[in-house]
């Protein structure tokens, strides 16, 4: 029943490793986007994607890559983990033309 | 750039208390506002919102009016309860697109 979905709930690991975050919405929403929530609650934006088109990139590393297998799907992959990416990432969905977006519960990565 | 701005916290009230978290925002066009509350562990979730001036968003016994004049949607409620202890955001969007955030206001309710 859980309307957006993410994996893990926390994620330790080592810098310098690659890892991966999935989100899965069951909403059948058309656009999903990917914030970060930094140590002091601050969230922003890092991408958006409509119908699996990237359509928001803020000024994210090119270390962090979106990808949207199907419209329901946008996962993120980090490669070469730095101490300051550690956070809390939220995925979120929303459906074209209306601006409501729903949120997951959140991943919690520590970067070791 | 759009941006929004709230009342810095932390906030601690007692039980009963009335609570006003002040938030203003600046914006390019006509944004919708938002409240979201991120309870302790937990994700974000909307609380309330309005799309246009004049509007009021309410749930749960707070609302918020969006203020065209003066550019604000200060999150009200009389009467708080000890459950109400979460993080609060003031945020806008403008179409279908990104929320902006403000940096979050930690309210503690006391019994």
């Amino acid at each position: 029943d859980t309307a957006v979905s993410q994996t893990p709930k926390y994620l330790v690991t080592q810098m310098g490793n690659d890892k991966s975050i999935k989100c899965e919405q069951n909403l059948g929403h058309d656009t999903m986007y990917w914030y970060k929530q930094d140590s002091k609650k601050f969230l922003k934006i890092m991408f958006s994607y409509n119908n699996k088109e990237l359509i928001i990139n803020e000024t994210v590393p090119n270390r962090f890559s979106p990808k949207s297998p199907d419209k329901a799907h946008l996962n993120l992959h980090i490669n070469s983990l730095e101490l300051g990416d550690s956070a809390v990432y939220f995925c979120a969905s929303s459906q074209e033309g209306h601006n409501e977006q729903f949120f997951g519960p959140g991943t919690r990565l520590t970067v070791l | 750039g759009d941006s929004v701005t709230q009342m810095e916290g932390p906030v601690t009230l007692s039980e009963e208390a009335c609570l006003t978290i002040n938030c203003t925002y600046t914006a390019t066009g006509y944004p919708s506002l938002f409240w979201y509350v991120q309870y302790p562990g937990e994700g974000l979730q909307l609380l309330l919102k309005a799309t246009k001036a004049d509007d009021k968003g309410s749930n749960k016994g707070f609302e918020a009016t969006y203020r065209k004049e003066t550019t604000s949607f200060h999150l009200e409620k009389g009467s708080v309860q000890v459950s109400d202890s979460a993080v609060y955001f003031c945020a806008l969007s403008e179409g279908n697109e990104k929320l902006t955030f403000g940096t979050g206001t930690r309210l503690t309710i006391i019994p």
